[in-house]
């Protein structure tokens, strides 16, 4: 089946560390997004993808960075610059249609 | 800068019922709008898209309007029922540069 996958569902981070989320899809598409989700609050847009090995910084990109060298693939790095990272991260990757989400990747920090 | 609000942002209805969920939007120049649902913990799953051209979508008792040039849309929900209840979450396409959403509307419907 295509999707995306995020992987893990659930990440702790000390504070100081840097931590990397993963995204992965096998749609073939060519956008990829990462979203942060805090409680009783809409998306806001990190870092988007329009296409391989291009990136784009979002609303709230600082303390966040990206990679995007393959198309099925755009980990997202939480930097000990972010100073409150704990949040529901969620990906997505639209086709010229509709948009798709991964599960999230649920982040603390202890 | 494209804002999103939606209201109510929480709505709680007994089974049955038929409700009305909205959503504005501050820019009308967009290509697409989509709703979406969210259960608690959940990624987000696409419930209808409206493409910029047209006036409405339906989906079984889902029924989403769109009203460009007034900057609304509403998801009509038709005899709701428990496993209705979640945060229904609107984006805008703001032709291709990024999906801005709303805050949502958290939905509980009660047996």
């Amino acid at each position: 089946d295509g999707g995306i996958t995020q992987s893990p569902k659930y990440l702790f981070r000390k504070e100081g560390q840097n931590v990397t989320l993963s995204c992965e899809q096998n749609l073939n598409h060519d956008a990829m997004y990462w979203y942060r989700q805090d409680p009783g609050q809409g998306l806001r847009l990190i870092y988007y993808s329009q296409i391989v090995n291009d990136f784009q910084k979002g609303d709230i990109a600082e303390g966040y960075s990206v990679s995007r060298e393959k198309k099925e693939s755009f980990p997202l790095t939480v930097t000990s610059a972010q100073k409150n990272p704990t949040a529901f991260y969620l990906c997505a990757s639209p086709s010229a249609t509709e948009a798709f989400f991964g599960q999230g990747t649920r982040l603390t920090v202890v | 800068k494209q804002e999103v609000t939606q209201i109510p942002a929480a709505l709680s209805v007994p089974e049955g019922e038929n409700l009305v969920l909205n959503c504005s939007f501050t820019d009308s120049a967009i290509y697409n709008l989509q709703w979406f649902r969210q259960d608690p913990g959940k990624g987000l799953t696409s419930l209808l898209l409206i493409q910029s051209s047209q006036r409405e979508q339906t989906s079984g008792r889902l029924n989403a309007s769109l009203d460009k040039s007034s900057g609304r849309s509403t998801l009509y929900i038709a005899a709701s029922q428990p496993g209705d209840s979640a945060t229904y979450l609107c984006a805008v396409d703001n032709y291709g540069q990024n999906f801005v959403f709303g805050p949502g509307t958290r939905l509980s419907v009660l047996p």
